[in-house]
């Protein structure tokens, strides 16, 4: 079945620094593929998608690129912020199954 | 308006009670589904329901039972609760492949 690897948390970074994290998928035909935030006590928001290969997500900063040939789908962001505190979720959807696959989550706390 | 709104947002009963979860949403989606949030932030789909049909019954105990009155509602009902069940529920609805999820707030269900 459908399967999402991301980098264990927790991360934590100076505000300003560089932040990657890695995901990787396993799937059946091309899947679409997602990165959704969760702030702490909300629910999750999507954050950006890809929905084919090659495709770059962006949004508030953040950047991922859908890489078919390493199956990967890693975020990025150049200079993150105490805001960015949150954890994020890595996830695809290829459609044999109805449903989203979700990653287990990365927690990303940034420092002043 | 909120897109996808849950009630109650905060929930605590004890051992043995019946209790309801009601979602709604406004964005016309077919398809929603229940999720259960762990303390690690781990998510395990539990149902989904496309169009009043139920499609996904994962591995849940028959204690919890969803019900779809219309393509727009998604409760779950749960009978004699468990410590175990406490945990953050929540429903989400799905536009279509490319679009994944809009997500409720949640409700967090504590059971002593």
């Amino acid at each position: 079945g459908d399967s999402v690897t991301q980098m264990e948390g927790p991360v934590t970074l100076s505000e300003e620094a560089f932040l990657t994290i890695n995901c990787t998928y396993t799937a059946t035909g091309y899947p679409s593929l997602f990165w959704y935030v969760q702030y702490p006590g909300e629910g999750l928001q999507l954050l950006l998608k890809a929905t084919k290969a090659d495709d770059k997500g962006s949004n508030k900063g953040f950047e991922a690129t859908y890489r078919k040939e390493t199956t990967s789908f890693h975020l990025e962001k150049g200079s993150v912020q105490v805001s960015d505190s949150a954890v994020y979720f890595c996830a695809l959807y290829s459609g044999g199954y109805q449903k989203v696959t979700f990653g287990t989550g990365t927690k990303l706390q940034v420092i002043p | 308006d909120t897109a996808v709104s849950q009630t109650p947002k905060y929930l605590v009963t004890q051992m043995g009670n019946d209790k309801s979860i009601k979602c709604e949403q406004n964005l016309g989606h077919d398809t929603m589904y229940w999720y259960k949030q762990d303390s690690k932030k781990f998510l395990k789909i539990m149902f989904s329901y496309n169009n009043k049909e139920l499609i996904i019954n994962e591995t849940v105990p028959n204690r919890f039972s969803p019900k779809s009155p219309d393509k727009a509602h998604l409760n779950l009902h749960i009978n004699s609760l468990e410590l175990g069940d406490s945990a953050v529920y929540f429903c989400a609805s799905r536009g279509g492949r490319d679009y994944g999820y809009t997500f409720g707030s949640g409700t967090r269900l504590t059971v002593v």
